[in-house]
């Protein structure tokens, strides 16, 4: 079956940092998504991105859909505490109204003030 | 708020127990999911409904069993819990609006099976 590898798997950074986690696939995705989730909450989307080469910003977060729509890369810049959670990616083939996604198992991020 | 709500939130079983945990959503979606959340494994899907009146099988579909009890209801039975079943159950839901496609998560059941 199709596989994310996602990485890192944590990260430890300075406050103020910026933050750069990809993942990739076996094969090829037509729409990506970046979620974060927090301590005891479910997955919140971050970004989501439909189009090869797509370049998608929300806030200090920038993600891009890769040219061979095997891969996806999520940037953070200027990191802060609040950034802390679980980040992860997830890829899907849609049609319709319905797709299931296929998740990578998680970029742990912790940031030190 | 629009979303999805999932209950219980929190649940203990005994092996050999069953229960059933719901969802709602209430975004006119017409596909929804259940997904079990392990450390270090991500999320992993159980079954979903791509609309009403029907459900398929996901990737670790054994020991579940789930229900569309209408375009806002689907929920997911353990007819016999085991303590492989420990883990954090999601339920999610997707559709489009407009050119935009979302894909909305519940909060979780952290559910313990001894």
């Amino acid at each position: 079956g199709q596989q994310l590898n996602q990485s890192p798997q944590s990260m430890f950074i300075q406050e103020g940092e910026d933050v750069s986690m990809n993942c990739t696939s076996s094969s090829i995705f037509n729409t990506w998504l970046w979620y974060k989730q927090e301590p005891g909450e479910g997955p919140v989307l971050l970004i989501a991105l439909y189009k090869a080469g797509e370049l998608t910003s929300n806030g200090r977060l920038t993600a891009q859909f890769g040219i061979t729509r095997k891969d996806s890369f999520l940037n953070i810049s200027a990191s802060i505490p609040s950034d802390v959670g679980i980040y992860f990616c997830a890829g899907m083939n849609y049609g319709g109204s319905q797709g299931n996604l296929i998740f990578g198992k998680g970029t742990k991020l912790s940031v030190k003030p | 708020n629009a979303g999805v709500t999932q209950t219980p939130k929190f649940q203990v079983l005994k092996t050999g127990q069953s229960m059933t945990l719901q969802c709602a959503q209430d975004m006119n979606h017409n596909s929804m999911y259940w997904y079990r959340q392990d450390p270090g494994m991500g999320l992993r899907l159980i079954y979903y409904s791509a609309s009403e009146g029907t459900t398929d099988k996901g990737e670790v579909p054994n020991g579940y069993n789930v229900s569309r009890l209408n375009k806002r209801e689907f929920s997911l039975r353990l007819e016999s819990a085991a303590p492989s079943q420990t883990s954090v159950y999601f339920c999610a839901s997707s559709g489009r609006t407009g050119t935009t496609y979302g894909y909305t998560f519940g909060s979780g059941t952290r559910l313990t099976v001894v």
